[in-house]
């Protein structure tokens, strides 16, 4: 059965970085696009980007555009994402996602979630 | 971006009542639209695919329906699982967006 387990809750001070992680099981792991979203306290989902971890190549949002590295390990099938330069509103969930298809997607299997707390 | 405006932002029903969720998009999505289920403390779950497929294991109660800009989630009869978040998604263009989401909540 297809399984996305990520990295535990962190906490991390404005300007600092985070990295989540997500490792993938029960399926081909470069067979598919791995995606990431995000979810602020009691608000909606906003997608930030993805990694074709067959390539290593990846798109993003545009409002992540400088600030967001992803980042794959085929070894260990893990995906990671790394934000910088943090403050407050990136206090979010952060999710790792399988996308469906190749292209324009929709995510089908879910991580756990992972709590990136920033605070002073 | 494509901004999807889901509607109502609440809705109050009981057990074994019909339920209707809207999303609109600001321009045609033609049918790349998608619904997911979130519980608190869960990430969400997919339910609905390309406006009408259901995902793999979804109950038949669920069905979606609509195309180009406005589009329908419908769950026929509702269980005690099924409160929850709903929220739609494109992936007609980039980047991909959600809908603000419709909470399905005891009446």
């Amino acid at each position: 059965q297809v399984q996305l387990v990520q990295s535990g809750a962190e906490v991390k001070k404005p300007g600092a970085s985070v990295k989540v992680s997500c490792k993938a099981s029960g399926y081909s792991f470069t067979g598919k696009y791995m995606e990431w979203v995000r979810q602020a306290p009691g608000q909606g989902l906003e997608w930030m980007g993805r990694i074709n971890p067959n390539t290593g190549g990846t798109d993003f949002a545009q409002k992540f555009q400088g600030r967001v590295t992803m980042t794959r390990d085929t070894s260990i099938n893990t995906a990671y994402m790394e934000l910088s330069r943090l403050t407050s509103d990136d206090t979010a969930v952060y999710y790792c996602a399988r996308g469906r298809l190749g292209g324009t997607t929709d995510f089908d299997y879910w991580g756990q979630g992972s709590l990136v707390t920033v605070s002073s | 971006e494509i901004v999807l405006t889901q509607s109502p932002a609440t809705l109050s029903l009981s057990p074994g009542e019909r339920a209707t969720l809207s999303c609109r998009a600001s321009e045609s999505v033609s049918n790349y639209l998608a619904w997911y289920q979130q519980k608190p403390g869960q990430a969400p779950r997919l339910l609905i695919y390309d406006a009408f497929n259901r995902a793999t294991g979804i109950p038949a109660r669920f069905s979606g329906s609509g195309s180009g800009t406005d589009f329908t989630l419908t769950i026929s009869s509702l269980e005690p699982e099924d409160f929850a978040v709903y929220y739609c998604q494109q992936r007609s263009n980039w980047p991909l967006t959600f809908g603000g989401g419709t909470k399905v909540e005891i009446k």
